[in-house]
């Protein structure tokens, strides 16, 4: 089955930019979205597709794509960013619909 | 603004069964795919399962297939998880989610906690 392979920790300085990837053969045919996770609380989405954001969702955060790698940026991190990370996507093996990437624990300095 | 509103978890000795329930408010949710999605305690997030809007297509992570059923009652906007054969490993919190791999709106969770 496809794995979803994240850096498990990155750390920013306050107003600084942060790239956080996401590597896995699946995204070299679907595309992922992503989702933050402060504690205790539910997950939010982020983006999807082609960088798509919800209403509500700043501006600050990106998504893009190459090859088998996605990512999501915060431009001009702030204290509230401070959260776990995960993508998303489709399971390209067939086994299941679809499978979250390993997170990645984002700490703004 | 659509909600998830989970129920059913709880404390289940290991090899027992529980049956979770999602109501689904401000959409429709068989108009969409739906999954569960659960998360161990201090640990990520694991994809469980899903279904198509028709209801005709479910989904199952290999870690549950044959052991969990997913199910939906259409007329009462519902979304079910039925877990079996329960081991501590499948202690978590289990979401509710509107979307099969784009997920926009989550439920709150429901606990379930395997234990002896």
């Amino acid at each position: 089955s496809s794995e979803l392979t994240q850096d498990p920790a990155v750390s920013v300085a306050l107003g600084q930019t942060v790239r956080i990837t996401c590597q896995g053969d699946s995204l070299k045919k679907y595309s992922a979205s992503w989702y933050q996770q402060k504690p205790g609380q539910a997950p939010v989405l982020l983006t999807y597709g082609r960088n798509n954001r919800p209403s509500g969702i700043p501006d600050r955060f990106s998504g893009s794509a190459s090859g088998d790698t996605a990512s999501v940026t915060i431009t001009g991190a702030q204290a509230e960013d401070e959260a776990d990370y995960y993508c998303l996507s489709r399971d390209s093996s067939g086994n299941r619909f679809s499978v979250f990437g390993t997170g990645t624990r984002v700490t703004v300095l | 603004e659509g909600q998830l509103l989970e129920s059913g978890g709880g404390l289940v000795q290991p090899g027992g069964s529980l049956r979770l329930s999602c109501i689904a408010s401000g959409f429709t949710s068989n108009n969409f795919g739906m999954s569960w999605v659960r998360q161990a305690p201090g640990k990520g997030l694991e994809w469980v399962s899903g279904i198509s809007g028709t209801g005709i297509m479910t989904y199952y992570a290999d870690s549950v297939r044959g052991r969990f059923s997913i199910s939906r009652d259409s007329s009462d906007n519902i979304i079910y998880l039925q877990v079996s054969s329960l081991t501590v490993e499948d202690t978590a919190v289990y979401y509710c989610a509107k979307g099969l791999w784009e997920i926009d709106y989550w439920g709150q969770g429901t606990l379930v906690t395997v234990s002896s």
